[in-house]
């Protein structure tokens, strides 16, 4: 039972445009999200979070939106560089620091086109 | 600040074998939590220790344990492997209320 679902294994954008990572979540439990970027031969670097209380959150080029009665989350990054070529991994805790860890998605492999 | 270290980075093992990872947090951090990534089931949390006693474990079996040290380090072993057990083994540490920091994992490949 997958409870954080990344529906896109992978996703081409030209580079300068918007790249959009989209996450689903089941457990209304959730209440702090996180998205984590991925190089091969690294570990995952830690990106940009919200809490539920929020429903956006911004950091220079990146911004998650969040949509509590669909559950869903998003990742906008604008202008898309080549840099951002990656995997994408989005993560979810609940109350209490997350008691069963950081549950992840499987993430969606980002490809910046020139 | 230098990262979360991980030893070794490479590891190839024989199934029945057992075999030991070890992590090295960020300087202050307390939290040590192991992560198991494969390709087919993405990262999923095995375990997480602070101030050597473990808080939290998901839903792996009893051949996966760990421990941590007075001075936040930690180790992961895997007994009796199994070639299910090939994956990459990512550590990751945090100080409270802070997002986990990873490194850059161990790779066990079991034959």
């Amino acid at each position: 039972d997958q409870q954080v679902k990344q529906n896109s294994p992978s996703l081409s954008v030209q580079e300068g445009r918007i790249s959009i990572l989209n996450c689903d979540y089941t457990n209304s439990m959730f209440d702090y999200f996180l998205w984590y970027k991925k190089y091969p031969a690294e570990g995952p670097t830690f990106l940009i979070s919200i809490s539920s209380i929020k429903d956006k959150n911004e950091d220079g080029r990146f911004t998650v939106f969040l949509n509590k009665s669909a559950k869903h989350l998003s990742l906008h990054i604008v202008p898309s560089q080549p840099g951002d070529s990656a995997v994408y991994f989005c993560a979810a805790s609940d109350p209490g620091g997350g008691a069963d860890g950081l549950t992840f998605g499987k993430g969606t492999h980002l490809i910046i086109q020139p | 600040k230098a990262g979360v270290t991980q030893t070794p980075r490479y590891l190839i093992k024989t199934r029945g074998q057992q075999v030991t990872l070890s992590c090295s947090p960020i300087s202050g951090h307390r939290s040590v939590s192991w992560y198991q990534q494969t390709p087919g089931q993405g990262l999923q949390f095995l375990f997480e220790y602070f101030s050597e006693t473990q808080r939290n474990k998901g839903n792996f079996p009893g051949r996966f344990s760990g421990r941590q040290f007075s001075n936040s380090r930690s180790e992961m072993n895997v007994s009796t492997l199994e070639l299910g057990d090939s994956a990459l083994y990512l550590c990751a540490s945090r100080d409270p209320n802070s997002p986990l920091h990873f490194g850059n994992g161990t790779r066990l490949t079991v034959t």
